[in-house]
């Protein structure tokens, strides 16, 4: 299959600890890329490669990746991480199609 | 300042045509490559279409293969999307992204075109 399958919705106290998943076979090929999106908004890329942040993202977002599952945690959540979640990941020229979306997962924030 | 910036989004009649623009600013547009991304109204994230730094490689989702042709002008510092036999399930947030090929992510979006598909 070439879906992307996340949970979809989850839900964290203030402070605490929440891991997202998202399965599929190409992420046993290509790592996934993490998207974060609050309402009104464009995705903010939080996570690349293999547990990579880019400038300006807080490092209590972390990524890690196992088999055909990659996983987006947040350590100490705040109120702002209140939003929808979103991996990406591409396959092998010739396989199709070239980008999945995951299917989403909303964090709320307790 | 690095971004890019969508046009061209609009109310159109179904089987319509619409042309969205995307402008690059403050990097070499013409190294890169870059991805459409578009969002119905309550829903996911969708990838639509790809194109490569040069236009030479071009891959499409399913869903709008044979009605959308993306393009670019790197002169122009610009992106395309060529949308024809518009359909209702078309209406979406239009987005354009930069894709950056060492881990395949895309770092830089839009803020979003708006296409409503519409009698």
């Amino acid at each position: 299959s070439s879906e992307l399958t996340q949970d979809p919705a989850v839900s964290v106290a203030l402070g605490q600890t929440v891991r997202i998943t998202c399965q599929g076979d190409r992420l046993r090929r290509f790592y996934a890329s993490w998207y974060q999106q609050k309402p009104g908004q464009a995705p903010v890329l939080v996570i690349y490669g293999k547990n990579n942040r880019p400038s300006g993202i807080p490092d209590r977002f972390s990524g890690s990746n196992s088999g055909n599952t990659a996983s987006l945690t947040i350590t100490g959540a705040q109120a702002e991480d209140e939003a929808d979640y979103y991996c990406n990941s591409r396959d092998s020229n010739g396989n199709h199609p070239l980008y999945v979306f995951g299917t989403g997962t909303k964090v709320t924030v307790l | 300042e690095v971004q890019v910036v969508e046009s061209g989004g609009g109310l159109v009649q179904p089987g319509g045509s619409l042309r969205l623009s995307c402008a690059a600013s403050g990097f070499t547009f013409s190294s890169y490559e870059m991805n459409w991304v578009r969002q119905a109204p309550g829903k996911g994230l969708e990838w639509v279409a790809y194109i490569s730094s040069t236009g030479n490689t071009i891959y499409y989702a399913d869903s709008v293969k044979g009605r959308f042709t993306i393009s670019r002008d790197n002169a122009k510092n610009s992106l395309y999307l060529q949308m024809n036999s518009l359909r209702a399930e078309d209406t979406a947030v239009y987005y354009c992204a930069r894709l950056l090929v060492t881990y395949y992510y895309m770092d830089v979006w839009g803020k979003g075109t708006t296409v409503t598909v519409s009698s």
